[in-house]
């Protein structure tokens, strides 16, 4: 079975301050790992993704993330956030080896950057 | 413009009464999937399909239909509506790749109140 935690409902930041959000996650072997951003009165949009390869992610509107096998974490970055960063944030996860083809999502992380 | 359209996007209706919400995309995408979403509980997959005449459940079919008869749209069935499936309803298609490691596409959400 897999599963996705994110282990803060609510993330506050000042403007320019780095923005972390935290997702952990259990599969059975080695994991797809996906970041979306859902925007007020918004469907899903598609922030970055780790399938194989280096650790450290590079994906859209500056964001990174960086996945650490050891601790089952893929954390989403953000070195200097910006009020537009103002969002609800899912981390989501595949078991490739899995016999189905679902996937499984955070239950979210609001994000709100004060300016 | 690549994108996943749902209609209707709000619907109210009453304990019982059939309702099909439809779900389209214009990216000739083998993997559609729906969601609900609700507040504390992220979103939860219903079904999902990996082409056309296969689908498959996710984690939370129960009350729930689906159909895929052309690659393009991937329409939702309630038979019997009730209360508890209240929700914010989301569609979505990817690629499939060789373990669906793609990206989704989301459409804009279906907002269904049951009374």
């Amino acid at each position: 079975a897999q599963s996705v935690a994110q282990p803060e409902d609510q993330v506050n930041v000042a403007e320019g301050n780095p923005l972390t959000v935290k997702c952990t996650y259990s599969v059975s072997g080695n994991p797809y790992l996906f970041w979306y951003v859902q925007y007020p009165n918004r469907g899903l949009q598609f922030l970055l993704k780790y399938i194989t390869g280096d650790n450290l992610v590079k994906g859209s509107y500056g964001f990174e993330a960086e996945f650490n096998k050891s601790q089952t974490s893929f954390h989403l970055k953000k070195p200097s956030a910006l009020v537009s960063d103002s969002a609800l944030y899912f981390c989501a996860v595949r078991d490739p080896e899995g016999n189905d083809y679902k996937l499984s999502f955070g239950a979210g992380t609001t994000v709100t950057v004060r300016a | 413009e690549a994108q996943v359209t749902q209609n209707p996007r709000y619907l109210i209706t009453v304990t019982g009464k059939k309702l099909t919400v439809t779900c389209s995309q214009n990216m000739n995408h083998e993997y559609m999937s729906w969601y609900r979403q609700d507040p504390g509980l992220g979103l939860r997959q219903i079904y999902y399909s990996m082409n056309v005449e296969v689908t498959d459940k996710g984690d939370v079919p129960e009350g729930y239909k689906v159909s895929r008869k052309e690659k393009r749209n991937f329409p939702l069935i309630l038979e019997s509506p009730s209360p508890n499936q209240t929700s914010l309803y989301f569609c979505a298609s990817s690629r499939t790749g060789r373990h669906l490691e793609y990206e989704q596409y989301f459409g804009p959400g279906t907002r269904l109140t049951v009374t």
